[in-house]
C-alpha cells in the first residue's frame, strides 16, 4: 500500500519563473492538502482538494494555485516565483476534512 | 488573531517523562492533532484530540481542555529517537499548525 509521493524531491528555479509541484495521495484517499513548511517553523496551510474543487484555502496569495484530478492526485504551481518562496512544501492525504493527515516527503523549492 | 503557542525548545533525559504544552486561540474548533516530525523529513500522526480528557497511546499521551484552549503532550520512557520536533495543529477546518516544540533527548 503506498503512502504520499510527491514530486520532485527537490527542484532549484529563478525568480520569476513557474513552478508545478505534485502529488499523490494515500490508496482510498480522497482529500489532499497542500502546506508550505519554512526552515524552523511548523508547515502553513496552502489549500484543501476535495472532489477536484479547492474546499478550504489559506491566507496564501493568488500566485499559488492548484488543481485535483480524477484519481485524487494533485498538483501545486506557483507563479512568478519569489525569494520567499524558498521552503518544503508538503502534501497530505486523508480519507475526510478532520480526520488523520498522512504527509508526503514534501519537495523541497529553492529559488535563486 | 489566531495564534498556537508552544515552547521552542526542551531538552530531557533519556528514560525521563516531559510534556510539551500547546495552547490556541482560533475562530473554530473541531479537534487538535499532534504530529512528531525528525529533521529532514514529513510530519507523523501522533494523536488527534476531540474532546476533553486524556487520550493515552502506549508511550504517548495527549490531554485536550477545550475551555482553556490548553493541549499537552505527554512522552514518557524518553528514548534517544524521541528527539524531534513536535507539532501540535488545530483543525479549523483548515489545519492551523504551532511552530513546532524541539525536543532533545540527552544521555
Amino acid at each position: 500500500d503506498a503512502g504520499v509521493t510527491q514530486s520532485p524531491t527537490h527542484l532549484i528555479k529563478t525568480r520569476g519563473q513557474q513552478v508545478t509541484l505534485r502529488c499523490s495521495p494515500k490508496s482510498g484517499h480522497d482529500t489532499v492538502s497542500w502546506y508550505q513548511q519554512a526552515l524552523g517553523q511548523g508547515p502553513q496551510f496552502i489549500f484543501q482538494y476535495y472532489e477536484e474543487e479547492e474546499r478550504q484555502r489559506g491566507n496564501f496569495p493568488d500566485r499559488f494555485s492548484g488543481h485535483q484530478f480524477p484519481n485524487y492526485s494533485s498538483e501545486l504551481n506557483v507563479n512568478a516565483l519569489l525569494l520567499g518562496d524558498s521552503a518544503l512544501y508538503l502534501c497530505a492525504s486523508s480519507l475526510r476534512q478532520g480526520s488523520e493527515q498522512y504527509f508526503g516527503p514534501g519537495t523541497r523549492l529553492t529559488v535563486t | 488573531g489566531q495564534n498556537i503557542d508552544q515552547p521552542t525548545e526542551m531538552t530531557a533525559t533519556e528514560g525521563a517523562i516531559v510534556q510539551i504544552n500547546c495552547t490556541y486561540q482560533t475562530s473554530g474548533f473541531n479537534g487538535l492533532f499532534w504530529y512528531q516530525q525528525h529533521a529532514g523529513e514529513a510530519p507523523t500522526f501522533l494523536s488527534y484530540n476531540v474532546l476533553d480528557g486524556l487520550e493515552e497511546k502506549g508511550r504517548f499521551s495527549s490531554f485536550l481542555s477545550r475551555s482553556k484552549g490548553y493541549s499537552y503532550l505527554l512522552l514518557k520512557e524518553l528514548q534517544m529517537k524521541d528527539s524531534a520536533s513536535y507539532l501540535c495543529a488545530v483543525d479549523n477546518n483548515d489545519m492551523r499548525f504551532g511552530a513546532g516544540t524541539r525536543l532533545t533527548v540527552k544521555p
